[in-house]
């Protein structure tokens, strides 16, 4: 049992280039949700996704899409990469409120 | 709004010294609310959940609506506890899934 897996662990990318993040998880949990991690910042939802083909925005959606086409896969995109999109991502899923279970996180660095 | 406060960036404390680690929220609802714990360079794990009124690794937290906290505490801290922690708040869809976080506290415990 992997629990949440997430691809690639660490990526640097220039500025204007795109790239998905993956994040896959095997406890046919329901609910999936992005977060960054910024020092100072605490950790702010992206995206969330309360089922298989429904997403909506969280609280720093902007520069980021998301998808859901199965229970298990939740990939976050980043169209155009900016230097202010450097941070630390982590993916979550859980069956029910609150019970979150992360995944190891993705950090990514924009030059 | 919904908004997670957690007042201290840091809280220095010596082994054996009682530990507080502050959390206020703002919630129009009935807020469920958690603490995460972070230790150096892992994944974030869910620590406790205020519905569950139980006590992990010594730490205990209690829910006053009154003052809109909840706290986290323990009589006796030890190095081990030493980690980033983080206060949340599920609420912001109507499946109450997807988290808020507070900036968080860095407890760090000496010897």
């Amino acid at each position: 049992n992997a629990g949440v897996t997430q691809t690639p662990k660490f990526q640097v990318l220039k500025t204007g280039q795109s790239m998905t993040l993956q994040c896959a998880q095997d406890m046919n949990h329901e609910y999936m949700s992005w977060y960054r991690q910024d020092p100072g910042m605490g950790l702010r939802l992206i995206h969330y996704s309360v089922g298989a083909g429904i997403t909506d925005q969280g609280e720093v959606p902007n520069g980021y899409n998301v998808s859901r086409s199965t229970t298990e896969d939740f990939p976050l995109r980043l169209l155009s990469a900016a230097p202010s999109q450097t941070s630390v991502y982590f993916c979550a899923s859980t069956s029910g409120p609150g019970g979150y279970t992360f995944g190891s996180g993705t950090r990514l660095t924009v030059v | 709004a919904q908004r997670v406060t957690q007042p201290e960036k840091l809280l220095s404390v010596f082994k054996g010294a009682p530990v507080e680690l502050k959390c206020n929220y703002s919630y129009s609802g009935s807020p469920e609310l958690f603490w995460y714990v972070q230790y150096s360079r892992q994944r974030l794990q869910l620590l406790l959940r205020h519905i569950s009124r139980e006590s992990i690794k010594g730490f205990t937290a209690d829910l006053n609506k009154g003052e809109t906290s909840f706290h986290l505490k323990k009589p006796f801290a030890q190095e081990e506890d030493s980690a980033m922690y983080y206060c949340a708040l599920s609420g912001l869809n109507q499946a109450g899934t997807a988290l808020i976080f507070g900036k968080g506290t860095t407890l760090s415990v000496s010897s």
